[in-house]
């Protein structure tokens, strides 16, 4: 079983939807929870991270965790073209240590005007 | 803003042959990462590098070598390419301190090698 589950997509929207990207963990060791970015032909950029449960707000992008049910969550509101991207889970125990960080394989979404 | 560059953005080599990747960062950065993208199994971390002339091994080394000579250059070396390893090659580097959340790493663009 991998560490860290997310549905490939591609998820195709039209504009003004809300988004939901999720993945799936199995170690409940995992404290941090980040989303990556990855516009095409690019590198990933950090979008946002959680730490342990709950949710985090950022302005059209909510981030949340369900450390009881191993899942957490991207949603997006009111998306447009441009959030057209890969959007990667990645994952790391308590101490944050980079070595450890766990990526999900990324679900491309196309936002469609 | 900082700045990773990975020298090529594509790279076509034959089996056999011995490849080097460059990375270069604008930061001062002390950390220094090479990842490997494949569809389906996400970023895997195959070196990384605290320091220079420091290395260790991540997930998947086996095949693979660094050099960390100076600073600011974390060379991937492929010591002799196969097809297996045709992939998108991702370098990526942080602050020491702080942890993946609060010294998150920043990614070049990647290299895309293809071995035939």
């Amino acid at each position: 079983q991998k560490e860290v589950e997310q549905d490939p997509g591609p998820l195709s929207v039209p504009e003004g939807a809300i988004v939901s990207l999720n993945c799936t963990y199995s170690n409940s060791a995992f404290q941090y929870f980040m989303w990556y970015r990855q516009y095409s032909r690019k590198g990933p950029e950090l979008l946002m991270y959680t730490y342990s449960s709950g949710n985090k707000e950022d302005g059209r992008f909510t981030a949340q965790v369900d450390k009881s049910s191993k899942y957490i969550s991207l949603f997006i509101r009111d998306s447009q073209p441009s959030d057209s991207a890969t959007y990667l889970c990645a994952l790391t125990l308590g101490d944050g240590g980079y070595n450890k960080l766990i990526f999900g394989a990324g679900t491309r979404l196309a936002v469609h005007p | 803003d900082v700045k990773v560059t990975q020298s090529s953005r594509y790279l076509v080599k034959r089996t056999g042959e011995k490849v080097f990747l460059e990375c270069v960062q604008d930061m001062d950065h002390e950390n220094m990462f090479w990842y490997r993208q494949d569809p389906g199994l996400g970023l895997r971390l195959i070196y990384f590098s605290y320091d220079v002339k420091m290395k260790e091994k991540g997930d998947i080394p086996e095949g693979y070598s660094v050099s960390r000579e100076k600073k600011e250059r974390f060379s991937l070396i492929l010591e002799s390419a196969s097809t297996n390893q045709t992939s998108m090659y991702l370098c990526a580097s942080s602050l020491r301190t702080g942890g993946v959340y609060n010294s998150p790493l920043h990614f070049g663009n990647g290299t895309r090698l293809t071995v035939t």
